[in-house]
């Protein structure tokens, strides 16, 4: 596999579920991130993880919660969502540093009933 | 507030003639900018960007310019074609940090018709 792969594709859990996104980069970068991209709405940065190491948390609920054991591979554990949740959930990576873009997985489609 | 703006949700256009996306932002701190492009069920993929050191940055048939003063950049899509059908989304970044940090539009759909 190469890129960036998120699972599962599409998502449906009820309020008082917990499930967990999961996101692997093979492409030997060094930062990953969460982005969400709601409806009608540009995509929005959640977490930035740099060489494993949280660096950024914008103002995202703890209902959501990252984590990221190494450097290929990023999780968002979910808990006690709220329909307002329902949203495409993406899965980037990037090299530390100047003038590279970012990778994204194909995301996740949530939908909180 | 939003930081970079595409005021202008959908295109469209003839195939084989100049598509023009259009793309504003605020943050004078922004110094890095990249168009991605996004189909349906898809993640967005990396189309092209270009420093701010520069004001134009030139990939096969799409460009991108830049204009500082104005905050404004642009990517123009010569000739367009069916397969350019998309959603594409300007995004920013400051240098120094992460890229992939970005801050992005809402979108543009374009529609490239036969």
């Amino acid at each position: 596999e190469t890129g960036v792969t998120q699972t599962p594709r599409h998502l449906v859990m009820g309020m008082t579920n917990k499930k967990s996104l999961k996101c692997e980069q093979h492409l030997g970068h060094n930062a990953m991130y969460w982005y969400k991209q709601s409806a009608k709405k540009p995509l929005e940065l959640m977490f930035v993880y740099s060489l494993e190491e949280r660096v950024e948390n914008n103002s995202v609920p703890s209902r959501f919660s990252p984590e990221c054991p190494n450097s290929s591979h990023l999780f968002l554990h979910l808990h006690t969502l709220q329909p307002e949740d329902s949203a495409l959930y993406l899965c980037a990576s990037s090299h530390n540093g100047v003038g590279t873009e970012a990778f994204f997985g194909q995301g996740t489609r949530l939908t909180v009933v | 507030d939003q930081q970079v703006k595409q005021n202008s949700p959908s295109l469209s256009v003839q195939e084989g003639r100049i598509s023009i996306l259009n793309c504003d932002y605020t943050n004078s701190m922004f110094d890095y900018f990249l168009w991605y492009k996004k189909y349906p069920a898809e993640g967005p993929t990396f189309l092209i960007s270009i420093s701010s050191i520069k004001d134009k940055n030139e990939d096969g048939r799409f460009t991108v310019f830049l204009n500082k003063s104005a905050k404004h950049l642009s990517l123009h899509i010569v000739p367009s074609q069916p397969g350019d059908s998309a959603v594409y989304f300007c995004a920013a970044s400051a240098l120094g940090g992460n890229t992939g940090k970005l801050i992005f539009g809402q979108g543009t759909t374009l529609q490239v018709k036969p």
